[in-house]
């Protein structure tokens, strides 16, 4: 495999569920990030991890907990979501967490939430 | 005001014309900008990026910076139908910093 991938691609599920997105690099990057993207607004960051220690938590409610056990893993764990969560979320990986800019983007996981 | 701004469009450009688009940003400390290129149901590619004032070719692309006007513009020349979806500036006060998106400006390309 190649590139970022993120599994599942597709998620529905109630507002008591449990569940985690999967995000795997295969590019040798050591930051990792997690990003949101809604409708009708510019994609946010929700957090950065650089050499798997995490460096930016941008104000994201608890409900949303990330993880990364290594530089090549990242996960999101998600649990008593609410419907305006409903979103794509990405996961994306630079080199450094110093060309944070120059993101390698997996094709993301689109979530609904009931 | 927003961070960053874009004309959310759409750009309606015939095709083998140029495309051009248009982003400004708000914090003047900002010191690396980005052009992003999203397909429809498709997750964003990075297509340019440009660190100091002037301009930056790459192939058909054209990045250009002016910090003292605080805009950053990208030329689509010779605009193919494969250039249709929506372009996202992207900027960045420092190296390290949270990255900010505008909302992107969508183009649509007609033969």
């Amino acid at each position: 495999e190649t590139g970022v991938t993120q599994t599942p691609r597709h998620l529905v599920m109630g507002m008591t569920n449990k569940k985690s997105l999967k995000c795997e690099q295969h590019l040798g990057h050591n930051a990792m990030y997690w990003y949101k993207q809604s409708a009708k607004k510019p994609l946010e960051l929700m957090f950065v991890y650089s050499l798997e220690e995490r460096v930016e938590n941008n104000s994201v409610p608890s409900r949303f907990s990330p993880e990364c056990p290594n530089s090549s893993h990242l996960f999101l764990h998600l649990h008593t979501l609410q419907p305006e969560d409903s979103a794509l979320y990405l996961c994306a990986s630079s080199p450094s967490y110093r060309l944070s800019g120059e993101l390698f983007f997996g094709e993301g996981s689109r979530l609904t939430v009931l | 005001q927003k961070e960053v701004e874009q004309n959310s469009g759409p750009l309606s450009v015939p095709e083998g014309a140029i495309a051009s688009l248009n982003c400004t940003y708000s914090d003047r400390g900002s010191q690396s900008f980005f052009w992003y290129r999203q397909y429809s149901g498709k997750s964003p590619e990075l297509i340019m990026f440009i660190y100091s004032n002037g301009d930056k070719e790459d192939g058909r692309f054209t990045a250009q910076l002016n910090k003292a006007s605080q805009y950053v513009s990208l030329l689509i020349r010779d605009s193919q139908p494969s250039d249709s979806a929506t372009y996202l500036c992207a900027v960045n006060k420092a190296a390290g910093n949270k990255l900010t998106f505008g909302g992107g400006t969508r183009v649509l390309v007609k033969p």
